[in-house]
């Protein structure tokens, strides 16, 4: 069974700083997907970016960029430029390459945005 | 272009009682997952349906089943509530494998149980 762990509950930055989430997983599979979801206060998940284990390069949307280690079975999301829309709950999750699209999530991390 | 639509967006229930939730995906999407959100928590998986059929299940009981109709649209139904169903029930729809993981959600039910 695969694992996401998200260590830090809850963060805060001033708004323009730069802010990294973190995550680890735990998986036995070799080809899997790995996101960033965003839950703002409105509580709809949207979808911040995706990372595919077989490439080695490291996703980028705009201000969102992602540190993939795959040894390490760590990912995670820097945010620059932070806004204060930026505000919401950040969930890592997981995804097998194979199968049906059951996204494994972690705790998240509740991310405040200060002016 | 109407995204995830659920219904209803509140409810109360108590123990014993049975529920159901409904769903309305994205325009064009095929497939509906269901996932119940503690609060606090992330999301569980509790099934995905495509074409009619449940395609896989999370580790939620029996007492947890669904159904998805010809047009796409879904329902997941709770029946013997216990207080550790309440939470936020969440629905997700997708266009098969073209894009897999990106999930479109909706706003999701919040479920009371007294």
């Amino acid at each position: 069974a695969q694992t996401v762990t998200q260590s830090q509950p809850e963060m805060s930055v001033q708004e323009a700083e730069t802010v990294t989430l973190s995550c680890t997983y735990d998986t036995s599979e070799n080809n899997y997907y790995l996101f960033w979801y965003k839950q703002p206060p409105s509580r709809q998940m949207i979808l911040v970016i995706r990372q595919e284990a077989y490439k080695q390069q490291n996703a980028t949307e705009n201000r969102f960029s992602v540190n993939f280690q795959k040894a390490a079975k760590s990912f995670s999301l820097k945010i620059s430029d932070s806004q204060l829309g930026d505000t919401a709950m950040y969930f890592c999750a997981f995804m097998k390459r194979q199968g049906a699209q059951k996204l494994v999530f972690g705790q998240g991390t509740r991310l405040t945005i200060n002016p | 272009d109407a995204g995830v639509t659920q219904s209803p967006t509140h409810l109360i229930k108590t123990r014993g009682q049975q529920v159901t939730l409904r769903c309305s995906p994205k325009s064009g999407h095929d497939t509906v997952s269901w996932y119940q959100q503690a609060l606090g928590q992330g999301p569980q998986f509790i099934f995905q349906y495509y074409e009619e059929e449940e395609r896989q299940r999370g580790n939620f009981p029996d007492r947890f089943s669904g159904h998805q109709f010809p047009n796409y649209s879904s329902e997941l139904n709770v029946n013997a509530l216990l207080l550790g169903d309440s939470a936020l029930y969440l629905c997700a729809s997708s266009l098969g494998l073209t894009h897999p993981g990106e999930l479109f959600f909706g706003e999701g039910s919040r479920l009371t149980v007294l």
